[in-house]
């Protein structure tokens, strides 16, 4: 069992579609990420979650909702994306939201979101 | 606000052979940490190095080892006897070592340099 895990693996989705993304860790860590990850670009940090509750929101539109119910788990809810929206989703867990004594993040493998 | 430039967006390598991938840095701070992460082609990212400011000896794990030039702010990582698992997107990170409020610890990436080792 991998450490940080994402399902699904591929989704597709036209605008006016609902999808959730899902990452779970099995790392006993304290500390959640989303991270969105588009061709030729930096990773872009959009949701921080610590101890279930959110630490950090990095201007992300509204048509992204997050929700952390517990430590374990944490989502990304999505609702009339654009085509722009289309990237790899990657969520990622810490020992707390400073990173722990390493600064180390664990990430999944990420969700291929096409947003037709 | 801190940037992390990678300047190569792709290099390759033979087996066997060394290559060093850059990264540059900018930052006001005196305290912080450098990272390169390695995403192979639909695996997961994983921390391949780790750096610390403060230390003046360069990080090594293994064929992994990097050249930090604090006052050049350069973070170079060399990958020695090259294999082809190593073949992979390469992400060099930045840390704040000083908190500053919510966020200040977050890490930003540069855009990474795809590596491709040629048998």
């Amino acid at each position: 069992e991998t450490g940080v895990t994402q399902t699904p693996r591929h989704l597709v989705m036209g605008m006016t579609n609902k999808k959730s993304l899902k990452c779970e860790q099995h790392l006993g860590h304290n500390a959640m990420y989303w991270y969105k990850q588009s061709a030729k670009k930096p990773l872009e940090l959009m949701f921080v979650y610590s101890l279930e509750e959110r630490v950090e929101n990095n201007s992300v539109p509204s048509r992204f909702s997050p929700e952390c119910p517990n430590s374990s788990h944490l989502f990304l809810h999505l609702h009339t994306l654009q085509p722009e929206d289309s990237a790899l989703y990657l969520c990622a867990s810490s020992q707390d939201e400073f990173g722990g004594n390493t600064g180390e993040l664990f990430f999944g493998e990420g969700s291929r979101l096409t947003v037709l | 606000a801190q940037t992390v430039t990678q300047s190569q967006p792709e290099m390759s390598v033979q087996e066997a052979e060394t290559v060093t991938l850059s990264c540059t840095y900018d930052t006001s701070e005196s305290d912080y940490y450098l990272f390169w992460y390695k995403q192979p082609p639909s695996r997961q990212m994983i921390l391949v190095i780790r750096q610390e400011a403060y230390k003046q000896q360069n990080a090594t794990e293994n064929r992994f080892s990097v050249n930090f030039q604090k006052a050049a702010k350069s973070f170079s990582l060399k990958i020695s006897d090259s294999q082809l698992g190593d073949a992979a997107m390469y992400f060099c990170a930045y840390r704040s070592g000083s908190y500053s409020g919510a966020g200040s610890y977050q890490l930003t990436f540069g855009k990474g340099t795809k590596l491709s080792v040629i048998p």
